[in-house]
């Protein structure tokens, strides 16, 4: 069974680093894209990027280019969402998903979500 | 990149069908036949409804039908239920080789 599972809930303050992850099991970890969706409370859907373990390539949607860094350890099957100086504006809940049509195929996996308080 | 623009909500009674249009620009939705739609219900992560403008995954009722025409992509909601009440998002490819999403639909089923 495919499954990704996200690291827990965080809270942090204005300034702070963050790394949270997502472990797939299940399934070839190199052969699927993973992305990240932020949802901020209330709101709707946001597609941040994607990576593609098997090569580490890398595209950002240019709302959050230089503003995250998504990264992938092969050897742990775990993609990572970091953040290097938080804002309260990062306040958020956070999904990886799995693409296994290809790029152009759809979501079909998500995660359970990560939820990220930045508060001081 | 802009988000596709969805209207904020749609409804209908029982029964019914109700169709959702997803409209982007020629540099997404009108460039590739890559739309996906997703439900979400209140607390819980998306669910993949249809992908590649018109495919079902297996396990999702035929009742959720996709189409598309030049910069518009379209849910059709046949015979809604009360279950199909939630949000529902389009996401298309771009020719930057990103994807976006819609701005998200709430359904209401009346």
């Amino acid at each position: 069974e495919v499954q990704l599972v996200q690291s827990a809930a965080e809270v942090k303050k204005p300034g702070e680093s963050l790394k949270i992850s997502c472990k797939g099991s299940g399934y070839r970890f190199t052969s699927y894209w993973i992305g990240w969706v932020r949802q901020m409370p209330g709101k709707g859907l946001e597609w941040m990027g994607i990576i593609y373990p098997g090569d580490s390539d890398t595209r950002y949607s240019p709302s959050f280019q230089g503003q995250v860094t998504i990264s992938a350890d092969k050897s742990m099957s775990t993609a990572y969402l970091q953040w290097s100086s938080l804002k309260a504006s990062d306040t958020a809940l956070y999904y990886c998903a799995g693409l296994f049509r290809g790029l152009f195929g759809g979501f079909d996996s998500w995660g359970q979500g990560t939820l990220v308080t930045v508060s001081s | 990149q802009s988000a596709l623009t969805q209207p904020a909500s749609v409804s209908g009674s029982p029964g019914q069908s109700i169709t959702i249009s997803c409209t982007g620009t020629s540099s997404d939705v009108g460039a590739y036949n890559y739309v996906s739609w997703y439900q979400q219900d209140p607390g819980k992560a998306p669910k993949l409804m249809i992908y590649e403008v018109s495919n079902r995954p297996s396990g999702v009722s035929n009742r959720f039908s996709g189409s598309k025409s030049g910069n518009t992509a379209s849910l059709t909601i046949s015979g809604l239920q009360a279950e199909d009440e939630a949000d529902y998002y389009c996401n298309s490819y771009t020719n930057t080789s990103t994807l976006v999403f819609g701005t998200g639909t709430k359904v209401t089923v009346l």
